[in-house]
């Protein structure tokens, strides 16, 4: 187990489509976090999950926004209906305790 | 709300000089004070950290120094090297394992 680990690393979707990324986190880690990241720009908050109960979404995450966390194991955020304004890094992070471990991200471009 | 404010903007030392980012934060409920380094393509790595009780902290070349009173926290690098050269981001969270809410990144050239 070497890191937080994400997938695809690059999308590239037309305006409209659904997209889907996952994330594998630190398998001793029970804390999964969604974030998202637009150029010259700090990370923002979406949504994390404690083994597999979302705690907390921002509002930041619209209807089209979804996550899971099936089994307290890897996550999957989906994205309906992409729109240009989505375009961005998603980053996802786990934690035990105050330690964050992020992964390397997964750049969506909406076309 | 902006709650974690960082300046400057981008920053170019030298190499073997100090560089020197600051964090002005609004949230008093926040309990922990981490600083990430972040490459190009890579996601945010975690650098130091310091608790509120504490006003400052040293790892190697990397020193936190820590102001509750005025809600204000920063990052020196000493002997600032070419491998230095990233994006730092200065955070604060409310209790262990809660969100963080980052500061606008400030990125950092040292030049050889």
């Amino acid at each position: 187990d070497t890191g937080v680990s994400q997938n695809p690393r690059h999308k590239i979707t037309k305006r409209g489509q659904n997209v889907t990324f996952r994330c594998d986190p630190i398998s001793e880690h029970n804390r999964l976090y969604w974030y998202r990241q637009t150029l010259g720009q700090g990370p923002e908050f979406l949504t994390y999950f404690q083994n597999e109960a979302q705690l907390e979404k921002s509002r930041l995450l619209s209807d089209r926004f979804s996550a899971e966390r099936p089994k307290g194991s890897f996550s999957t955020l989906e994205i309906q209906r992409t729109e240009q304004g989505d375009s961005a890094m998603y980053l996802c992070a786990s934690s035990l305790g105050y330690w964050y471990t992020f992964g390397s991200g997964t750049r969506l471009t909406v076309v | 709300q902006q709650q974690v404010k960082q300046s400057p903007q981008s920053l170019i030392v030298q190499k073997g000089g100090i560089s020197i980012i600051n964090c002005a934060y609004e949230n008093t409920a926040f309990d922990y004070f981490p600083w990430y380094q972040q490459f190009p393509g890579k996601g945010p790595a975690l650098l130091i950290a310091i608790r509120p009780d504490v006003s400052e902290k040293k790892e190697g070349r990397f020193t936190i120094s820590f102001n509750k009173s005025a809600k204000q926290f920063s990052l020196h690098i000493m002997d600032s090297q070419p491998g230095d050269s990233a994006t730092y981001f200065c955070a604060g969270e409310e209790t262990s394992g809660s969100r963080l809410t980052f500061g606008e990144g400030t990125q950092l050239t040292v030049n050889p």
